[in-house]
């Protein structure tokens, strides 16, 4: 199982440019998020998914879109890029049943909004 | 709504002694509780949890965490540190019932001097 993957590792964007972060996972998790980091801020949730189809907004969802048309992916859209959104993102996921509530990360994304 | 506070941004510790990064709680009702560690450019790693159970939780590498339910507490310990525990560790919590992803405390980092 190659987990929780996520590209690009890193990202340079102008203000105002759009880009989609992507996210995979290859462990038949029913819950997806996401999350940025940001130093002396911890992790915030971005957006999450329960489900294909099914998405919600978490504590900083501004800025940011999200669909989850199947069990694996589960992309971030940025619509138009501020420098307030430059951070490191994370993307998880986490079986509803079996093991749950232990999360899965990704590797992260540098992105960078010059 | 939940939430949990690491008041400690940093611990330092001499390598042989005991840690504690301390982690306090607030949910409506009753929580799942967990620690994730962060190695330096990589995803969080899942430590250990409190489902039900033992109000002390043995996880990975040798950490252990108490749940206190009077003090809504989940610190994390260790017997004796090592140099290579020097990682940030998140705690967080979800509340039952009410939320199907937890939120994460901003983080500890500790720091085990040789």
């Amino acid at each position: 199982n190659a987990g929780v993957t996520q590209t690009p590792k890193f990202q340079v964007l102008k203000t105002g440019q759009s880009m989609t972060l992507q996210c995979a996972q290859d462990m038949n998790h029913e819950y997806m998020s996401w999350y940025r980091q940001d130093p002396g801020m911890g992790l915030r949730l971005i957006h999450y998914s329960v489900g294909a189809g099914i998405t919600d907004q978490g504590e900083v969802p501004n800025g940011y879109n999200v669909s989850r048309s199947t069990t694996e992916d589960f992309p971030l859209r940025l619509l138009s890029a501020a420098p307030s959104q430059t951070s490191v993102y994370f993307c998880a996921s986490s079986d509803a049943s079996g093991s749950p509530d232990t999360q899965y990360f990704g590797p992260g994304t540098r992105l960078t909004v010059l | 709504a939940q939430s949990v506070a690491q008041p400690e941004d940093q611990v330092n510790v001499a390598e042989g002694n005991p840690l504690t990064v301390k982690c306090t709680y607030s949910v409506s009702g009753n929580p799942y509780l967990f620690w994730y560690v962060q190695y330096p450019n990589r995803g969080l790693q899942f430590l250990l949890k409190y489902i039900t159970g033992d109000n002390l939780v043995k996880g990975s590498y040798g950490f252990e965490a108490e749940f206190n339910k009077s003090q809504t507490s989940f610190h994390l310990k260790k017997p004796s540190a090592l140099v290579s525990d020097s990682a940030l560790y998140f705690c967080a919590v979800r509340e039952i019932i009410r939320s199907y992803i937890p939120t994460f405390g901003r983080g500890t980092s500790l720091i085990v001097h040789p």
